[in-house]
């Protein structure tokens, strides 16, 4: 199986400040890949879909990178509500995997 | 607005079998994979199989021998059974529906339902 390492796996931040967290595949994925997160309490939601693209909805804060093995989630300035865990997820063969998650603490 | 909504027992004996019911509401049921993802307590995502509404299906092979979906399109509901489960399979099990978003041709999980915490305990 194909599988997808992201760090850090924790993070302290403070709001306003840029955060990036990182997913590597073990294998390349061209550009399947998604971004999820996750708030204590509550299912995952879809943030960023086919490595770059915005889900509706979502503000424009939030960016996505990258291709082959090596992806980034770029959070520009980071708010309050963006405290939550980020898991990224391949798409491109089965079975479906998960990067282990990144977690975002408020500093 | 569509809503999955799902159920099932939250605490089993091991060697049982676990099973969930996950219902569509407010919108289609056709065109869709329809997924379970689990998280153990503290930990990542798991993925754990899906169903087409036709009835085709992926199975993580981890938990292939012990894993049964099936859908029941005439209640645009679906199901999850996994047998002979153990501690291990402790975790909030959650459906979700994985479609074709936006303009592009690859399928994500996009629509989740709350979540089941299931405790496996004897």
């Amino acid at each position: 199986d194909i599988q997808l390492t992201q760090s850090p796996s924790f993070l302290s931040a403070s709001v306003g400040d840029r955060v990036t967290i990182t997913c590597r595949a073990s294998q390349d994925i061209r550009s399947y890949l998604g971004w999820y997160q996750q708030k204590p309490g509550m299912a995952p939601q879809l943030l960023i879909y086919a490595v770059s693209t915005l889900q509706s909805g979502v503000p424009s804060r939030f960016s996505g990178s990258g291709s082959g093995t090596e992806f980034t989630l770029t959070i520009s300035s980071l708010q309050p509500e963006d405290f939550a865990t980020y898991y990224c997820q391949r798409l491109n063969s089965y079975p479906l995997t998960f990067g282990g998650g990144t977690k975002v603490e408020i500093k | 607005q569509v809503q999955l909504q799902q159920w099932g027992a939250g605490l089993l004996r091991p060697s049982e079998t676990l099973s969930l019911t996950c219902a569509v509401y407010g919108g289609s049921f056709s065109g869709y994979y329809w997924s379970w993802i689990r998280q153990p307590p503290g930990k990542g995502l798991e993925w754990i199989g899906e169903i087409y509404h036709s009835g085709s299906t992926n199975y993580n092979p981890s938990l292939k021998s012990r894993l049964t979906l099936s859908v029941d399109t005439s209640k645009s509901q679906f199901s999850l059974k996994l047998s002979s489960v153990t501690a291990t399979d402790t975790a909030v099990y959650y459906c979700a529906r994985r479609g074709i978003v936006g303009a592009t041709t690859d399928w994500y999980l996009d629509l989740w339902g709350r979540g089941t915490l299931v405790t496996v305990s004897s």
